[in-house]
């Protein structure tokens, strides 16, 4: 299986400030994605991150409340903005190898 | 639009028990992947249905896809209490970049 990174593991901030959330993988990848849980929900797909051009984003998730960086084929960076309590969730990236779609171990965000 | 439906979203098994886990799916995919989820954990890949017919097991755990059916399912054999989870699965969105959709989860917990 793969070793997918995410860090902070979790972190406690004030609304109006901004996150940003790292996500490393062991090898090269095209796309990557940033899923959100809610507590005691399933998956949501926020965005694919794509190398070399801008992340696509499901409906309901926009660039300037979740601005996501791909500067290479094994990292990501997912920012949180001007965040609110209902940001308050576990954020998750994948990525889709040939074995499977892999996660990482998950940021868990509350918003205070 | 892909919608995934998994049922029952509570189960409540006793030891030694089988079950079964549904998951349907509303448009064509040619994969399917299972997921187990602890408790403030991440996502562990359990099983990628990859064919029509596929099957595959890992201990008590069996599962298997019908892609003309749209379904596929989890079939639990003999449950012991380690089984304990949320498991989900999530459908390969097609011509969308490889994403996933996911169910709602179905939350099993096994008691003596």
């Amino acid at each position: 299986s793969a070793v997918i990174s995410q860090k902070p593991s979790r972190d406690i901030c004030q609304r109006g400030t901004s996150l940003t959330i790292q996500c490393q993988v062991d090898s090269q990848v095209t796309m990557m994605f940033w899923y959100r849980q809610q507590p005691g929900q399933s998956l949501t797909l926020i965005a694919t991150a794509n190398q070399g051009s801008e992340a696509t984003y499901e409906s309901g998730f926009v660039i300037d409340k979740f601005p996501i960086s791909r500067p290479n084929l094994t990292f990501s960076t997912l920012t949180v903005s001007n965040m609110s309590p209902e940001d308050s969730s576990i954020y998750l990236c994948s990525a889709d190898y040939r074995a499977g779609a892999f996660f990482g171990q998950g940021t868990r965000l509350t918003v205070v | 639009e892909l919608k995934v439906e998994q049922n029952p979203l509570f189960l409540s098994m006793q030891e030694g028990k089988n079950y079964t886990i549904y998951c349907n799916y509303s448009t064509t995919s040619d994969r399917l992947y299972w997921y187990r989820q602890d408790p403030g954990k991440s996502l562990e890949s359990l099983f990628v249905l990859l064919s029509n017919g596929a099957v595959k097991q890992e201990g008590r755990l069996m599962a298997s896809l019908d892609t003309k059916a749209r379904l596929s399912t989890l079939h639990i054999t003999a449950a012991v209490h380690d089984l304990s989870a949320t498991y989900f699965c999530a459908v390969f969105r097609e011509r969308s970049q490889g994403n996933l959709i996911f169910g709602k989860g179905t939350k099993l917990s096994v008691k003596p």
